[in-house]
Formats: structure tokens, C-alpha cells, sequence
């Protein structure tokens, strides 16, 4: 069974930039698996960051986009803030109705 | 203002069923693609099921054949009832829509609206 990757921790100064991945066990991520990010503080429900790739949810900063880099999707965080230290997860669509989640990543301001 | 509000976890012990309940506000459940996610205690994200638009149905290998995912169109209300219960089936369980729109468009597609989810325990 193919899983979907994330770096389990990643840690960014305040103002600073981050790229978080999401990939593939085995095989690259393109956009026909519509990559999408979420942003999760605990004991609350996930928020939707990026739709399909690139498209910011409403309501998401500007400081935040998706992309395909390599052979991965990637969420980038410009200029990082405190409130942005919390837990990040992508899903993939793998086709024939079935959707993974990755990991998640915890990622750490300071 | 577009809503879901889950209801119906608790306790339950190894072997046992439970039906939770999603009921939707300012959208129609069967016009959307409607999921069921979950998270365990301390660890990540897992998709559990989904049901099309076109009344389709999906599972993960987890619970498939053990989870049964519908919805009631006159309730506007989306459910997931769990059979068969597992240990590790312990999680928030949250409802999510995936796509608003029935022709779901690739601008579209990820799940952009949550409920505030239910907690299931599976113990004796």
C-alpha cells in the first residue's frame, strides 16, 4: 500500500521562510492527485489551507501557497509567525475513490 | 452559514456498533461529496469513507466491510454506522465535505468544510 510522506517535525525562525513536502512512498505526486493542506492546532478540527495544488481557501494568507516541487506537493510558509507553530497534514486522491492523508508535520516557530 | 455538527460517539466495547450522525446546515448533503475522517488519540489524520454525489460509496482497507457510510436526504444529515468495533477504531471521528459542487471541479477538490467531530472509544 502506497503511503504519503511528510517530514514528521520541522522547526523556522520567526519571518522566516518553510517548504513542507508531501510524497509518495513509491512514485511522484503530480496534480492529478489534487493535493490539499490542512493546518491543525490541538483538540480542533482541521482548517483547509490549499485546494487542489495551489489554490488558497478562503480567508488563508497570502503567506501561505502550494506547489509541485520535484516530485512532491509542497506548502510554503513565508514569513512565519508564532501562530503558525501548530500541526500540518496533505491528503492525496489515489484514484478509484480512495483518499490518504500524510503523516502530518509539526512544525515548530523559534 | 455553511455547518456540520456531528453527534453520536461514546463508549463502546470491543464487538459492538455505533451510528454516527452529521447534520449539515446552509448546503445539501446529497449534492456534495460528503467524507468521514479520523484521528486517534496523539497521532495523524485517516480518511475513512466517502460517499459521491451519485450515492457511490468508499472505504479505506481499515474498515471496510465493517462501516457503512449513507445519508437521509429529507434530514439533510450524513451518517456512519460502525459495526464490529475495534481497539483501534478509538478516534475523533470528524464529518467533512469534500468539494462544493456536484460537478466537483479540480479548483474544488479538498474537504473545506469540518465538523467539530465526535469521540468514539472502543473499550471493555
Amino acid at each position: 500500500q502506497t503511503v504519503v510522506t511528510q517530514e514528521p517535525s520541522f522547526s523556522v525562525s520567526p519571518g522566516g521562510t518553510v517548504t513542507l513536502t508531501c510524497g509518495l512512498s513509491s512514485g511522484s505526486v503530480s496534480t492529478y492527485y489534487y493535493p490539499s493542506w490542512y493546518q491543525q492546532t490541538p483538540g480542533q478540527a482541521p482548517r483547509t489551507l490549499i485546494y487542489s495544488t495551489n489554490i488558497r481557501s478562503s480567508g488563508v494568507p497570502d503567506r501561505f501557497s502550494g506547489s509541485i516541487l520535484g516530485n512532491k506537493a509542497a506548502l510554503t510558509i513565508t514569513g512565519a509567525q508564532a501562530d503558525d507553530e501548530c500541526d500540518y497534514y496533505c491528503v492525496l486522491y489515489m484514484g478509484s475513490g480512495i483518499w490518504v492523508f500524510g503523516g502530518g508535520t509539526k512544525l515548530t516557530v523559534l | 452559514e455553511v455547518q456540520l455538527v456531528e453527534s453520536g460517539g461514546g463508549l463502546v466495547q470491543p464487538g459492538g456498533s455505533l451510528r454516527l450522525s452529521c447534520a449539515a446546515s446552509e448546503f445539501t448533503v446529497s449534492s456534495n461529496y460528503m467524507s468521514w475522517v479520523r484521528q486517534a488519540p496523539g497521532k495523524g489524520l485517516e480518511w475513512v469513507s466517502l460517499i459521491h454525489s451519485n450515492g457511490n460509496t468508499y472505504y479505506a482497507a481499515s474498515v471496510k466491510g465493517r462501516f457503512t457510510i449513507s445519508r437521509d436526504n429529507s434530514n439533510n444529515t450524513l451518517y456512519l454506522q460502525m459495526n464490529s468495533l475495534r481497539a483501534e477504531d478509538t478516534a475523533v471521528y470528524y464529518c467533512a465535505r469534500y468539494c462544493s459542487s456536484t460537478s466537483c471541479p479540480p479548483v474544488l477538490r479538498a474537504f473545506d468544510t469540518w465538523g467539530q467531530g465526535t469521540m468514539v472509544t472502543v473499550s471493555s
